[in-house]
């Protein structure tokens, strides 16, 4: 079925570091790959997309990679801060309406 | 518009009792989604509506489960018979969309059900 696997669980890294998380997806038709921060208690944030038709994308810290034959794509997070720490959540998209289907999430920590 | 907002943030309900969540999209938003997490995952997929038009509903969607949006605007999901496990946070989502291009979600702050 529609499935999107999202390691490591948890990551800790230290202050100023970069963190990478990774997700695959089975959906060979997905086309749309956001990620979201979610922060204790509070709602999911869009932090960062990417389409089907675009290889990687940047967004001052951050950036997403897709490799569309591997059906995976990555999180990269460089020069990382505290308030960096929050759950990371993948998504891909599934059939028409724009339906994502979400990881499990990692758990990420930055150590000052 | 300041966002998507949810009512209640939190219920505590007996078991068997029914619930209704409420949720107010962005305006300009056609598309509007619900979906269920539980501690320690990502949300699953409920159900959505184009406009008033309830398009896709997950199999995790018992009989017990009923969404609607009249008139294309808010939208309600209520539990009938509420149990233990319906216990979760109930989150809801807007998106535009055109044509097939999709863009991403904006989440309310959700709802969180407690069933005892």
């Amino acid at each position: 079925g529609e499935n999107v696997e999202q390691h490591p669980s948890t990551l800790s890294v230290q202050e100023g570091d970069s963190a990478v998380i990774k997700c695959t997806y089975s959906d060979s038709a997905s086309n749309y790959f956001p990620w979201y921060k979610q922060e204790l208690g509070k709602r999911p944030q869009l932090i960062i997309d990417i389409r089907s038709n675009v290889g990687e994308k940047k967004d001052q810290r951050i950036a997403v990679t897709l490799n569309k034959t591997a059906k995976h794509f990555s999180l990269h997070i460089t020069e990382t801060q505290p308030e960096d720490s929050a759950v990371y959540f993948c998504a891909a998209s599934i059939g028409y309406g724009n339906k994502l289907v979400f990881g499990a999430g990692t758990i990420l920590r930055v150590k000052s | 518009d300041t966002g998507v907002s949810q009512n209640p943030r939190h219920k505590i309900t007996k078991r068997g009792q029914n619930v209704t969540f409420r949720c107010d999209p962005i305006s300009e938003h056609n598309r509007l989604y619900w979906y269920r997490q539980t501690l320690g995952q990502g949300p699953e997929f409920l159900t959505y509506f184009q406009n008033e038009a309830q398009l896709e509903k997950s199999r995790l969607l018992s009989d017990r489960f009923s969404a609607e949006r009249p008139k294309g605007s808010f939208s309600t999901l209520e539990i009938q018979r509420t149990e233990q496990g319906d216990s979760a946070m109930y989150l809801c989502a807007s998106s535009r969309n055109y044509g097939s291009l999709n863009y991403g979600y904006t989440f309310g702050s959700g709802t969180r059900l407690t069933v005892v």
